[in-house]
């Protein structure tokens, strides 16, 4: 099956500074990578996604590369902000099937 | 948290006893899932259901049992059966790829 490993587990970052968290993954069927960033107590919540057929994808101060041929893809946030603090999950997916998460990033942003 | 909800936010059982979460979705999805996370890691999970009577074991299905009688419900019975069952269980439903998930349960057994 998928293996997805995320990288690093813990990251603190100054006020202003960019973050950025990468993952990879085992299975060149998979398609479908999105991102989500959880809050103490709460679900997961989708804050960005790349298909495979796409390199690159940006939402404001967020972007989300893809290398196919690497199998890996990475999270990337600009200019960080307090509110960016939580913990944020890689997935992998092959046609809607099982998602294969990754353990997890605890982002902290220094003010 | 979408059109997903979980039920309770808490709960609190003794050992050996058997536990049903429950997952409503106004969503109009077809697949649902339901994950465990506990601390420090990934979500592993349970089981998952792709359309309604139908359901399929994921890697962590020992000690738990689903079912799918309505697309709108898909609840997760945590039986006596599962050596440690304390942990904040995840429902989630998908449609084209795209994966929404409740609030949680976190469960705690005495």
């Amino acid at each position: 099956g998928e293996n997805v490993e995320q990288h690093p587990s813990t990251l603190s970052v100054q006020e202003g500074d960019s973050a950025v968290i990468k993952c990879t993954y085992s299975d060149s069927a998979s398609n479908y990578f999105p991102w989500y960033k959880q809050e103490l107590g709460k679900g997961p919540q989708l804050i960005i996604d790349i298909r495979s057929n796409v390199g690159e994808k940006k939402d404001q101060r967020i972007a989300v590369t893809l290398n196919k041929t690497a199998k890996h893809f990475s999270l990337h946030i600009t200019e960080t902000q307090p509110e960016d603090s939580a913990v944020y999950f890689c997935a992998a997916s092959r046609a809607g099937n099982q998602f294969y998460f990754g353990t997890g990033t605890s982002l902290t942003v220094i003010p | 948290d979408g059109g997903i909800t979980q039920s309770p936010k808490y709960l609190f059982r003794k050992e050996g006893q058997n536990v049903t979460l429950s997952c409503e979705q106004n969503l109009n999805h077809d697949a649902m899932y339901w994950y465990r996370q506990d601390p420090g890691q990934g979500l592993r999970l349970i089981y998952y259901s792709q359309i309604v009577n139908d359901f399929q074991k994921g890697d962590i299905a020992e000690g738990y049992s689903v079912s799918r009688e309505k697309k709108e419900s898909f609840p997760l019975t945590v039986t006596s059966a599962q050596k440690n069952p304390t942990a904040f269980y995840l429902c989630a439903s998908s449609v084209y790829n795209e994966q929404f998930f409740g609030p949680g349960t976190r469960l705690t057994v005495l």
